[in-house]
C-alpha cells in the first residue's frame, strides 16, 4: 500500500532556531514531491522536487529529494513566528493523484 | 482576482442531512478535487474530476457524490449515507493533467453534523 509518513509530528522551537523535517515515502509510480505550508486554512505550495539530490532553495526554506532512500526533508533556518503552521508532504504518482502525509505541526515562539 | 472559492466556510446540520459545499475556480484549470482532513491526519482524496462531465472515486468516496457540469465548478455533496461527516473540506485545482504541476487549495469549508 502507498504510503507518506511524516516526522516528527509536533515540533516546538524558539525564534532563530534551525528546524528539519523529514517525509519519507513508499509509493508506486513515483513522479514528484510536493511540500505545502498550510496555516489555518488552505495549504500553500512551497516546492515540488522530481530530481534527487538537486535542492530547492526559497528564502528561508529548503528542501531537497533523495530517491534511492526514498525521502525528502524541509529546512527552515532562523526560524520566525511566522513559520508556525503544519507542514503537509504530498507525493504525485503517474496520476492525478497526490498522497499526503499527516503532516509536521511546528510552532515557533519568541 | 484569480483564485479558488469554497462556501460557506462553516456548515451546520442536523445528522441525516444531506449538505452541498460549493466550490468555484476561475483559474482555467482542467483537473479538480474534494479532500477530508481529519485532525491529526493528512489529507485524503474523496473525488476527483479530470475534465468537465467526468469524475473518479477518490480513496474515501463512499457517502459522498460529485458533479462536474461546468470547468469551473465541481459541488460535493455530503450524503446522509457518510458515517462521521464532520471534518474539514478542501478543494484543490490544478490546470492540465499529468502530475507535473502543483495543485492549489480554496480556503475549505468546516462541516460539523450534530
Amino acid at each position: 500500500e502507498d504510503k507518506v509518513v511524516q516526522s516528527p509530528l509536533s515540533l516546538v522551537v524558539h525564534e532563530g532556531d534551525t528546524v528539519t523535517l523529514n517525509c519519507s515515502y513508499e509509493v508506486t509510480n513515483f513522479r514528484s514531491l510536493l511540500w505545502y505550508k498550510q496555516e489555518k486554512k488552505a495549504p500553500t505550495f512551497l516546492f515540488m522536487l522530481t530530481s534527487s539530490g538537486i535542492e530547492k532553495k526559497s528564502g528561508r526554506l529548503s528542501s531537497i529529494l533523495d530517491k534511492k532512500e526514498l525521502f525528502s526533508i524541509l529546512n527552515i533556518t532562523a526560524t520566525q513566528t511566522g513559520d508556525s503552521a503544519i507542514y503537509l508532504c504530498a507525493v504525485a504518482r503517474n496520476t492525478d493523484k497526490l498522497i499526503f502525509g499527516t503532516g509536521t505541526r511546528l510552532q515557533v515562539f519568541p | 482576482d484569480g483564485g479558488i472559492t469554497q462556501s460557506p466556510k462553516y456548515l451546520f446540520r442536523k445528522e441525516g442531512q444531506n449538505v452541498t459545499l460549493s466550490c468555484e475556480q476561475n483559474l482555467n484549470h482542467d483537473a479538480m478535487y474534494w479532500y477530508r482532513q481529519d485532525p491529526g491526519q493528512g489529507l485524503r482524496l474523496i473525488y476527483y474530476s479530470q475534465i468537465v462531465n467526468d469524475f473518479q472515486k477518490g480513496d474515501i468516496a463512499e457517502g459522498y457524490s460529485v458533479s462536474r457540469e461546468k470547468k469551473e465548478s465541481f459541488p460535493l455533496t455530503v450524503t446522509s449515507a457518510q458515517k462521521n461527516p464532520t471534518a474539514f473540506y478542501l478543494c484543490a485545482s490544478k490546470p492540465g493533467q499529468g502530475a507535473d504541476y502543483e495543485q492549489y487549495f480554496g480556503p475549505g469549508t468546516r462541516l460539523t453534523v450534530t
